[in-house]
């Protein structure tokens, strides 16, 4: 089955730029998505077709996709950014999570 | 307003099946493109994919579950029916349901209910 591989943390300072990665056997060949997730929080969209922002979600939050690597990228980063993040892709038919990245901002 | 909110036992002993309906607004299921799908989360662990039912009512299963899973919908009442068989404490976990806007290979959920949490014990 395909897996989706991402870091399990990543720490940034406030104010500078996060990247968090999400690997995958020629991930860049499908779609990737993004999600959000604030403690006790339903998981929030934020990137979705590789690098479009839903309707409300901050300029700061990118992504890209390539190769065998999609890419979420918050760049100046802000406390309230602190959460888990997962990618998400489709792939024989099916939906898979990555398994998670918890970002740090201190 | 897109709204998804997820019903159902809170406690389901081994080897019970789960039933859980998840009772939508703001969107039809006869609308091309338009799915529905469950996803759950263990206590602090990560996201795991269920289902999901489209429009067409083609219905998609997590190969791993797939033989305990069925899902349903029933238009006219906007909801959703996601069963799980044989229920074991592993399953213990929130269960969510989630719109998506489009089919397939671009399939991402833009709406999310609050979610449940199912303890699976004796």
């Amino acid at each position: 089955s395909y897996e989706l591989t991402q870091p399990p943390s990543v720490s940034v300072s406030p104010g500078q730029t996060a990247s968090i990665t999400c690997s995958g056997d020629k991930l860049g060949n499908k779609y990737a998505c993004w999600y959000q997730q604030k403690p006790g929080q339903s998981p929030v969209l934020v990137i979705y077709r590789d690098s479009k922002r839903p309707s409300g979600i901050p300029e700061r939050f990118s992504g890209s996709n390539s190769g065998n690597t999609a890419t979420l990228t918050i760049s100046g980063t802000q406390a309230m950014d602190e959460a888990d993040y997962y990618c998400q892709a489709w792939d024989s038919s099916t939906v898979v999570f990555g398994g998670g990245t918890k970002l740090t901002v201190l | 307003q897109i709204t998804l909110k997820e019903s159902g036992p809170t406690l389901v002993k081994p080897t019970q099946t789960l039933t859980l309906t998840c009772t939508f607004s703001g969107f039809s299921l006869s609308t091309s493109g338009v799915g529905v799908g469950w996803i759950r989360q263990p206590p602090g662990k990560a996201l795991e994919w269920l289902a999901l039912i489209y429009w067409n009512d083609d219905k998609r299963y997590s190969p791993s579950l797939k033989s305990r899973l069925t899902i349903t919908k029933d238009t006219s009442k906007n909801q959703v029916v996601l069963t799980m068989t044989n229920m074991d404490p592993v399953d213990t976990a929130t269960y969510s349901c989630a719109h998506s806007p489009v089919a397939d290979t671009l399939s991402h959920f833009d709406y999310w209910g609050q979610g449940t949490l199912v303890t699976v014990s004796s």
